[in-house]
C-alpha cells in the first residue's frame, strides 16, 4: 500500500519569504500521479500543483513549484513570495493511474504567513 | 459552472444513530468520491462511484455506505455511528474515472457524534 508522510507539522515564515514544504512517499508503482492541495479555514480542499511521474521536468504553477525526485520518493513543495493568502493546511497526495480515483494523503502542513 | 456543494455544513448526532450526508458534483463530473478527515488529520478514502456503481473502496466497515444518482449527485450514509466517526466528510467530483488526476471538493459536512 502506498503512504505519504509530511514530516513538518507546522512552519512559519514572513510574508515575501519562500517556503520549502517537505513530503516523501512509498510506492512499488513506476507510473503514479503526485499533489498539492491547499486547505484554507474554509474546508475546501483546493488543488496546488500535479506532477506526474513519467514527466521528469518539474511542475511549477506562478509561485509554486515543486522538486520531484522519482529515486529518493520525494516530493517537495516550494512556494515563492509568499503572500497572507498562502495561509493555510498544505497536503501531499499520491494517486495511482489505475484503479479507483483514490488519493492517499500526507498528515499534513500547517503553513502560517505573518505580516 | 457550480462548484461542488455539500449538505449540511454541521451536524450533531448521538451515538447509535444514523446520518446521511449529500453532496452534488461540479456540473459535468460523473465520478464522486468520500473522504473522512479526522481533526489534524489528512483526508482518508472511504469509496468512489461513477455512473451510480461503486468502484473503489477504502479500509472503511460496511455500516458506511454509498449511492450516487443518475443525475451524478450523491448520499454518504453511515448507521450505527461511533464516537469515532466524529470528522469532516469531503465529497469530490472528477470527469471521469480515469486517473489523470484533479480532483474538485466541496467545503464538507463537519459531524459530531455526541
Amino acid at each position: 500500500a502506498q503512504t505519504v508522510t509530511q514530516s513538518q507539522p507546522e512552519m512559519s515564515v514572513q510574508e515575501a519569504e519562500t517556503v520549502t514544504l517537505s513530503c516523501t512517499y512509498d510506492t512499488s508503482e513506476n507510473n503514479y500521479y503526485l499533489f498539492w492541495y491547499k486547505q484554507p479555514p474554509s474546508r475546501q480542499m483546493i488543488l496546488v500543483i500535479r506532477q506526474e511521474a513519467y514527466k521528469q521536468q518539474n511542475a511549477t504553477e506562478n509561485r509554486f513549484s515543486v522538486n520531484f525526485q522519482k529515486a529518493a520518493k520525494s516530493f517537495s513543495l516550494k512556494i515563492s513570495d509568499s503572500q497572507l493568502g498562502d495561509t493555510a493546511m498544505y497536503f501531499c497526495a499520491f494517486m495511482n493511474t489505475w484503479g479507483a480515483q483514490k488519493l492517499v494523503f500526507g498528515q499534513g502542513t500547517r503553513l502560517t504567513i505573518n505580516p | 459552472e457550480t462548484g461542488v456543494t455539500q449538505s449540511p455544513t454541521h451536524l450533531i448526532k448521538t451515538r447509535g444513530q444514523q446520518v446521511t450526508l449529500r453532496c452534488s458534483s461540479q456540473s459535468g463530473h460523473n465520478t464522486v468520491s468520500w473522504y473522512q478527515q479526522a481533526l489534524g488529520q489528512g483526508p482518508q478514502f472511504i469509496f468512489q462511484y461513477y455512473r451510480e456503481e461503486e468502484n473503489g473502496r477504502g479500509n472503511f466497515p460496511p455500516r458506511f455506505s454509498g449511492l450516487q444518482f443518475p443525475n451524478y449527485s450523491s448520499e454518504l450514509n453511515v448507521n450505527a455511528l461511533e464516537l469515532d466517526d466524529s470528522a469532516l466528510y469531503l465529497c469530490a467530483s472528477s470527469w471521469d474515472r480515469q486517473n489523470t488526476g484533479e480532483l474538485f471538493f466541496g467545503e464538507g459536512s463537519r459531524l459530531t457524534v455526541l
